[in-house]
């Protein structure tokens, strides 16, 4: 079974922080990790995807995460937050094969001017 | 062309009306799939197709009716829906992998709203 918890239902930051959105997972296999985005009325974008290789793993515009097998844990992280990275972020664990994406319940990240 | 397409992007229909939704892709991909997503949730897989073979039906009412006419389409028939219906569905596809990770291509979604 796999399960995804994703720690804070909304983040705040000022544009120009850093960012931190918190993702801990448990599976019986060894997983795949995902991060998508969604802007409001969008469909999900890929950010980025760990998939047993580099456990630091580079996304799109800015963001990376870090699988650490020891906390269970694929937290994602931004060095500055812009105006534009406000939406929702979905953390995601997926078995081997075609199993079934499993949600986090998502993260609002809001962004002050 | 690494993009998942979807009509219309946005659908008002009566409870008695027969609509459909469209999703279209052309990455090769074999696995498509069919999600529900209402406000401030994460989506709900509904159905995935295979080879254009059912292989999964979450338990979605009837009133919801897949259909896969070939590896590139995927659409959704809707018939006597309810207000709770309206939601976000969002169509994905993937490769069908044995072993390696299931990477989804998500469209941008179908906003439906059922008076």
């Amino acid at each position: 079974a796999q399960s995804v918890t994703q720690l804070d239902s909304h983040v705040s930051v000022s544009e120009g922080t850093p960012v931190l959105l918190r993702c801990n997972y448990s599976s019986s296999y060894s997983p795949s990790l995902f991060w998508y985005v969604q802007h409001p009325n969008k469909g999900l974008q890929l950010l980025l995807k760990y998939t047993s290789a580099a456990t630091l793993v580079k996304g799109i515009n800015g963001f990376e995460a870090e699988f650490k097998k020891s906390e269970t844990s694929f937290h994602l992280t931004k060095p500055s937050a812009h105006m534009s990275d406000a939406a929702e972020y979905f953390c995601v664990v997926s078995g081997p094969g075609n199993t079934p994406l499993v949600f986090g319940k998502g993260t609002r990240l809001s962004v002050i001017a | 062309d690494t993009e998942v397409t979807q009509t219309p992007k946005h659908l008002v229909m009566g409870m008695t009306n027969k609509k459909s939704l469209k999703c279209e892709q052309h990455m090769g991909h074999r696995a498509m799939y069919w999600y529900k997503q209402k406000a401030k949730k994460p989506p709900e897989l509904m159905f995935v197709y295979s080879y254009e073979k059912l292989s999964i039906n979450e338990s979605v009412p009837s009133r919801f009716s897949p259909e896969c006419p070939n590896s590139s389409l995927l659409n959704l028939h809707l018939h006597a829906l309810q207000p709770e219906d309206s939601a976000l569905y969002l169509c994905a596809s993937s490769q069908v992998q044995v072993i390696l990770y299931n990477e989804q291509f998500f469209g941008p979604g179908t906003r439906l709203t059922v008076l």
